[in-house]
């Protein structure tokens, strides 16, 4: 059965750095997302992205962030200049137009 | 705004018995969607189910089923049979229609399922 795949796992980063997290959504989906949970916390929405560009957006997906579709199999997230608070699991999900998302493993990112 | 909200942060069943989990949602659409996600101590992510707004008929996924009142904006789902892979973290979660429907999630439950 096809799967969201992401990669790194885990990702141990200084404050200020960039990191690139990836996610290779399922191969027939059209709509890709990004959410983070930190915690203890609920999952949070972060990003979507259609037809090759964002369709919606939440107040956390600042311009520290940014997300690319590079080569028409991954999706990625950068963060630009981690900050302590950006330390979470963060989730890419793809989905159709059944609304249905399925969601990757997680990359799950410690800010030092 | 809209909400998802779980009462029961925490929740314990008898392996064998039946639980059911809680959530309401408030909204203003008419076409949305409803999940339930299961997240075990590994935290991926799982879908367990989905229901559509538009359908009167609860859905199923063998031991999975949800009771879902429309009118009253609930969307609880009943576990049968519990095992103890059950134990996870179970999250609610709708979205509301618009281009792609971003979830919104609630806080979660804690099931944890005894021998």
């Amino acid at each position: 059965e096809p799967e969201v795949t992401q990669t790194p796992s885990h990702q141990v980063t200084q404050m200020g750095q960039e990191v690139i997290l990836r996610c290779v959504p399922i191969s027939n989906h059209l709509y890709f997302y990004w959410y983070r949970q930190i915690l203890g916390q609920k999952v949070e929405f972060l990003v979507s992205f259609y037809n090759n560009e964002i369709s919606e957006k939440s107040e956390i997906f600042d311009d520290q962030f940014s997300v690319e579709r590079p080569d028409g199999s991954n999706f990625t997230l950068k963060i630009r200049s981690t900050k302590l608070e950006d330390s979470a699991m963060y989730f890419c999900a793809s989905g159709t137009m059944d609304k249905t998302q399925y969601f990757g493993p997680g990359t799950r990112l410690l800010v030092l | 705004a809209q909400t998802v909200t779980q009462s029961q942060p925490e929740m314990s069943v008898q392996e064998a018995e039946t639980v059911t989990l809680s959530c309401t949602y408030d909204t203003s659409e008419n076409n949305y969607y409803l999940f339930w996600y299961k997240q075990p101590p590994s935290r991926q992510m799982i879908l367990v189910i989905r229901q559509e707004a538009y359908k009167q008929q609860n859905a199923t996924e063998n031991r999975f089923s949800v009771n879902f009142q429309k009118a009253a904006k609930s969307f609880s789902l009943k576990i049968s049979d519990s095992q103890l892979g059950d134990t996870a973290m179970y999250f609610c979660a709708s979205n509301y229609g618009g281009s792609q429907g971003n979830l919104i999630f609630g806080k979660g439950t804690k099931l944890s399922v005894k021998p």
